[in-house]
C-alpha cells in the first residue's frame, strides 16, 4: 500500500523557469508533509516542509502547496538552477513520527 | 563531525553470511530511523526507536533483520543468512521527537551500500 505517491519519475525543466513537483497522500492522518533532496552517494537532505493546518510554505526559492481535500501537495521552484538537479522525494509523517517516502522524482535543470 | 554517521560505508558479502550495520545519531536525538533503498525507489520504512524502545518494524521485513538501540544512542541493524534481493542502500536518520519535535525533519547518514553476491 503506497500511502506517498510520486506519479512523475523524472522532470526536465530550462534554467529560469518554474519546476512543479507533485505529491499525493492517501492516509489523512498524516499531520507533517516534508520534501527531501538527494544527489547521489549522499543521503537525502530536508528541504521544506508544511504543517497540515496550513495551506502553503515559502521559504526562497521553495514552495510548498497543500491541497487537503485533494490529498495532494507540490513543491515549486522558482527559478530553476542546474544546482537543484537531484532526486526529490516527498515524505509524510505521522503523528507517532513515523516517516513515509514517496518513491521519488528526477528532476533535471537544463543550462 | 556532528551528524549522522553510518558504518560501514559499503559491505560486499556473500549470500548466507551475516551482515551487522551501525548508526550513531545526532547526539541529542532520541529518534532513530532504519531505512533501505533500492534503485529509483523512495526509502522505504524498516524500523524506529525512541530511546532504546523499538516503536515499530514494518510487515515487510522478515524475521532475518533485527535492529536493537540499546542505550538508546547508536544503533545497530544485523541481516542474517543474507540474500542477494538485500542488496540496497540501509539508510539510518535521527531526530528530535515527542515533546521537542518540530517540523519531523530527520537528518540522515549517508548510508550503509549492501551487495550480496
Amino acid at each position: 500500500d503506497q500511502q506517498v505517491k510520486q506519479n512523475s519519475p523524472s522532470l526536465s525543466v530550462q534554467e529560469g523557469r518554474i519546476s512543479i513537483l507533485n505529491c499525493d497522500y492517501t492516509n489523512s492522518m498524516f499531520d507533517y508533509f516534508l520534501w527531501y533532496k538527494k544527489y547521489p552517494a549522499e543521503g537525502p537532505t530536508f528541504l521544506i516542509s508544511i504543517s497540515s493546518i496550513k495551506d502553503k510554505n515559502e521559504d526562497g526559492r521553495f514552495t510548498v502547496f497543500l491541497n487537503k481535500s485533494a490529498k495532494h501537495l507540490s513543491l515549486h521552484i522558482v527559478p530553476s538552477q542546474p544546482g537543484d538537479s537531484a532526486v526529490y522525494f516527498c515524505a509524510a509523517r505521522t503523528s507517532y513520527d513515523k516517516v513515509i517516502f514517496g518513491p521519488g522524482t528526477s528532476l533535471s535543470v537544463i543550462p | 563531525d556532528t551528524g549522522v554517521s553510518q558504518d560501514p560505508r559499503h559491505k560486499i558479502t556473500k549470500r548466507g553470511q551475516n551482515v551487522t550495520f551501525r548508526c550513531d545519531p545526532i547526539s541529542e536525538h532520541n529518534r532513530l530511523y532504519w531505512y533501505r533503498q533500492t534503485l529509483g525507489q523512495g526509502p522505504e520504512f524498516l524500523t524506529y526507536f525512541q530511546n532504546e524502545a523499538q516503536l515499530e518494524k514494518s510487515r515487510l521485513l522478515s524475521d532475518r533483520f533485527s535492529a536493537e538501540r540499546p542505550k538508546g544512542s547508536f544503533s545497530t541493524l544485523e541481516i542474517q543468512r543474507t540474500e542477494q534481493g538485500d542488496s540496497a542502500m540501509y539508510l539510518c536518520a535521527s531526530s528530535l521527537g515527542g515533546q521537542g519535535r518540530k517540523t519531523g525533519e530527520l537528518f540522515f547518514g549517508e548510508g550503509s551500500r549492501l551487495t550480496v553476491l
